[in-house]
């Protein structure tokens, strides 16, 4: 059974710090990993998808890796901002059509 | 506009109510999801479309539960004789074969 688990579950950063937020999954066996940023009440907001011949993926001051052998993904912010403020999410699809989701890393950068 | 919507963004209803959302994906996006995530929890996959055809459903979606995707454009998802516990922000997604997902602002659903 294909589990996601993120880590760290909460983070608080000075603004302007790079950082690194971590996803790890169980079952190597999947066809892309997809990062995912939700502010409180709202939607999903997609921001980077891997597929599974993919290493790496860049978007602006994103930078998302995957490393299908060891069970991992590591999304990379660059010179973060308040606005970055938000919940980040990584999914993963496996075989049989389902999506699976962390419970997500709780960002907080501060002014 | 071009996302994916859902309808309505509100639903309060009392125990025991039928409750039924639509969810209108991207228009040449093949792929539907469903989905629920209840407060500090990622989404929990609950079924999956390809055109028409219901593909997968989680274990999670019990009976009471029941989604369409006639014609393979809009979705519906039904919720029988809801129960407290079924209160929950129920997230719609829809992708090409193999894309990324694109998700609708959600359903939050209360209930009484």
């Amino acid at each position: 059974k294909q589990e996601v688990t993120q880590i760290p579950a909460a983070l608080s950063v000075p603004e302007g710090e790079n950082l690194v937020l971590n996803c790890s999954f169980t079952d190597s066996a999947i066809y892309n990993l997809q990062w995912f940023r939700q502010d409180p009440g709202k939607g999903l907001t997609s921001l980077l998808l891997i597929q599974s011949s993919q290493r790496e993926q860049t978007s602006g001051r994103l930078n998302a890796s995957l490393d299908k052998s060891s069970g991992r993904s590591t999304l990379y912010i660059a010179a973060s901002q308040p606005g970055d403020s938000a919940t980040y999410l990584c999914a993963v699809w496996t075989g049989g059509f389902k999506t699976i989701f962390g419970a997500g890393t709780r960002l907080f950068v501060k002014a | 506009d071009t996302g994916v919507s859902q309808n309505p963004r509100h639903k309060i209803t009392k125990r025991g109510q039928n409750v039924t959302f639509r969810c209108d994906p991207i228009s040449e996006h093949n792929r539907l999801y469903w989905y629920r995530q209840t407060l500090g929890q990622g989404p929990e996959f609950l079924t999956y479309f390809q055109n028409e055809a219901q593909l997968e459903k989680s274990r999670l979606l019990s009976d009471r539960f029941s989604a369409e995707r006639p014609k393979g454009s809009f979705s519906t998802l039904e919720i029988q004789r809801t129960e407290q516990g079924d209160s929950a922000m129920y997230l719609c997604a829809s992708s090409p074969a193999g894309g990324e997902q694109f998700f609708g602002p959600g359903t939050r659903l209360t209930v009484l």
